[in-house]
């Protein structure tokens, strides 16, 4: 069965320093990932996806995400924190051989960016 | 290009009433999926319509349906209210086409069920 793991429930990181957010995933033929962010009482905006060629991935606001095939990881990196990157960010998988359309998503990491 | 565009953007209920809920997808896309956010259940995936069939369902009971015409716009819609409703409803299109494929989301509707 297909599914996404986001192990950390908050990421706390200092303004100016690298973050990451950790996703792994689980299906049965070969991936489709992406990153979506979620400000406070708005819709989920799409950050980045992978769905082949090159596993450094990069997307909107500076982000960038690694597909770790062997151990079937795909986190969201940022090399400075913004304060203005505090959002709950989503982790979402779809298996491309499925013939489904259907997304999985992850249970969300919240990020503080700390002034 | 226009966004996904949801409406209303809220909406209160009493339980036991129903709740129709809309979504316009970006011009173009034909495949619209609908999602519940919840703080406890996080974000949890209702059915996906593409053509105006429906490809595929979530686990949610019978009083949750939807549709879509032929125009791609799609509605949901909620019998029988029941508090646990309560939620952020997001809309999501996509082209499909597999080169650019992403879902896009909407603002969300959120209803609160009293």
């Amino acid at each position: 069965a297909q599914s996404v793991a986001q192990p950390e429930d908050q990421v706390n990181v200092a303004e100016g320093n690298p973050l990451t957010v950790k996703c792994t995933y689980s299906v049965s033929g070969n991936p489709y990932l992406f990153w979506y962010v979620q400000y406070p009482n708005r819709g989920l905006q799409f950050l980045l996806k992978y769905i082949t060629g090159d596993n450094l991935v990069k997307g909107s606001y500076g982000f960038e995400a690694e597909f770790n095939k062997s151990q079937t990881s795909f986190h969201l990196k940022k090399p400075s924190a913004l304060v203005s990157d505090s959002a709950l960010y989503f982790c979402a998988v779809r298996d491309s051989t499925s013939g489904t359309y259907k997304y999985i998503f992850g249970t969300g990491t919240r990020l503080k960016v700390l002034a | 290009k226009a966004g996904v565009t949801q409406t209303p953007r809220y909406l209160i209920k009493t339980r036991g009433q129903q709740v129709t809920l809309s979504c316009s997808p970006i011009s173009g896309h034909r495949s619209v999926s609908w999602y519940q956010q919840t703080p406890g259940q996080g974000l949890q995936f209702l059915f996906e319509y593409f053509s105006e069939t429906q490809r595929n369902k979530g686990n949610f009971p019978g009083r949750f349906s939807g549709r879509q015409f032929s125009n791609s716009r799609s509605e949901m819609n909620v019998s029988t209210l029941e508090l646990g409703d309560s939620a952020l409803y997001l809309c999501a299109s996509s082209s499909l086409d597999p080169r650019r494929e992403t879902q896009y989301f909407g603002p969300g509707t959120r209803l609160l069920v009293l």
